[in-house]
């Protein structure tokens, strides 16, 4: 089984429906990361959780709400969706050590009609 | 602030050697990263640097010059398979250790 899973995987929405994305992960990680990317941009942090309690805004928060629910699952809503929100987005977790690198979940390719 | 740069896009030849440069600067060093991504896929780790040097592991090597904000990942043997997109990434102890990644380098392997 995956370290670090995501759904739904791909998701077709129109403009102002609210959307959740959903991330789990076994590793038994603390932090979590949501990513989004845009071709021709890298990858761009939108939120990160160094716990359960712990809540951080990325460069792209706007137009984001996440929730921690457990160590283990860190959720991405898109409260109105809006099309520039269209991309490919990825969870990523990592542990505490200085050279512990991130793990990514497959991503979720949203589609905002 | 932090920026890094890579080259947007590379093509190789099948066997050959390719080497992906990246200069960063940042303001709490604490690492830098290499990632492969195939298209549509998720990043997979390649390598760490914290200190000067190389760091070989089989048919991919990285180095990291901590004074001139340089690394580079270098790729022996290529096969086809390597075409993918490398991302350099840097871990930075002022911003809460968080990874920041560059855009990522398209390497395009040529029969």
């Amino acid at each position: 089984d995956a370290d670090v899973t995501q759904t739904p995987r791909n998701r077709i929405t129109k403009t102002g429906k609210r959307i959740m994305l959903e991330c789990s992960q076994t590793k038994g990680h603390d932090r979590m990361y949501w990513y989004r990317q845009d071709p021709g941009l890298g990858l761009r942090l939108i939120y990160y959780s160094f716990d359960v309690k712990d809540i951080n805004k990325g460069e792209i928060s706007d137009g984001y709400s996440v929730s921690r629910q457990a160590q283990a699952k860190f959720s991405l809503s898109l409260e109105s969706a809006i099309p520039n929100q269209t991309a490919l987005y990825f969870c990523a977790t990592s542990g505490l050590a200085g050279g512990e690198t991130q793990y990514f979940g497959p991503g979720t390719r949203l589609l905002v009609l | 602030g932090q920026n890094i740069d890579q080259p947007t896009e590379m093509t190789a030849t099948e066997g050959a050697i390719v080497q992906i440069n990246c200069t960063y600067q940042t303001s709490g060093f604490n690492g830098l990263f290499w990632y492969q991504q195939h298209a549509g896929e998720a990043p997979t780790f390649l390598s760490y640097n914290v200190l000067d040097g190389l760091e070989e592991k089989g048919r991919f090597s990285s180095f990291l010059s901590r004074s001139k904000g340089y690394s580079y990942l270098l790729l022996k043997e290529l096969q086809m398979k390597d075409s993918a997109s490398y991302l350099c990434a840097v871990r930075d102890a002022n911003r809460d250790d968080k990874i920041i990644f560059g855009k990522g380098t398209r390497l395009h392997i040529l029969p």
